[in-house]
């Protein structure tokens, strides 16, 4: 039972680089989110898929973009990476249990941007 | 004022001692409250729900209290295993809305 599956669990780039962090998951959640987390900030929401077919921005989505490709999966890309957006990642997925959201996280990307 | 709102700790405590953490929220429409736990390097795991009513799960108690807006997390007997950091988290509406994470408070249980 897999769960949340994430790639890459490291990463190093360069500034101006891109790369694409991509997450699965096969509970058969519809909807998917991306969070970073950063010392001392918590965990803040990038962008999330309430359903397949759809995407919307969280609390930090500026240098991002995101796909949803099907119901399993939730890709995030970074087209020009910055410093700023040396983080770790989290991928999670949700389903609705008596009317509460309850997620369930991939293991992280760790990405640095030097 | 931030959405949720946690003391970062540390809390140290001794094995076998109980131990409580508190957090507040802003948005009275909130509708539904969790506490994760997330372990050194880790991801968040959902630790328990916490209900109106409050409830219980083995040495772990969380209690809800709408009127002054926050929730706690009780720990009886404290063990090494508990060493985490534990997060709130709220659901400002019903249903598949994302969550919203304080930023966590840290436990050590030392032994």
């Amino acid at each position: 039972n897999a769960g949340v599956t994430q790639t890459p669990k490291f990463q190093v780039l360069k500034t101006g680089q891109s790369m694409t962090l991509q997450c699965a998951q096969d509970m058969n959640h519809n909807s998917m989110y991306w969070y970073r987390q950063d010392p001392g900030m918590g965990l803040r929401l990038i962008y999330y898929s309430a359903s397949e077919g759809t995407t919307d921005k969280g609390e930090v989505p500026n240098g991002y973009n995101v796909s949803r490709l099907n119901k399993r999966e939730f890709s995030l890309r970074l087209e020009s990476a910055a410093p700023s957006q040396t983080s770790v990642y989290f991928c999670a997925s949700s389903e609705v249990y008596s009317g509460a959201n309850v997620l369930t996280f991939g293991a992280g990307s760790r990405l640095t941007v030097l | 004022r931030k959405e949720v709102e946690q003391d970062p700790g540390p809390f140290n405590v001794p094995e076998g001692a109980t131990v409580a953490f508190n957090c507040t929220y802003s948005n009275s429409a909130s509708q539904s409250f969790f506490w994760y736990r997330q372990d050194c390097r880790k991801e968040p795991k959902l630790l328990m729900s916490v209900y109106s009513s409050g409830n219980e799960d083995g040495r772990f108690t969380a209690q809800l209290n709408r009127a002054s807006q926050y929730i706690s997390l009780l720990i009886r007997d404290s063990k090494l295993s508990d060493s985490a950091t534990y997060l709130c988290v709220v659901n400002r509406h019903s249903g598949n809305t994302p969550l919203v994470f304080g930023k966590g408070t840290r436990l050590s249980v030392i032994a």
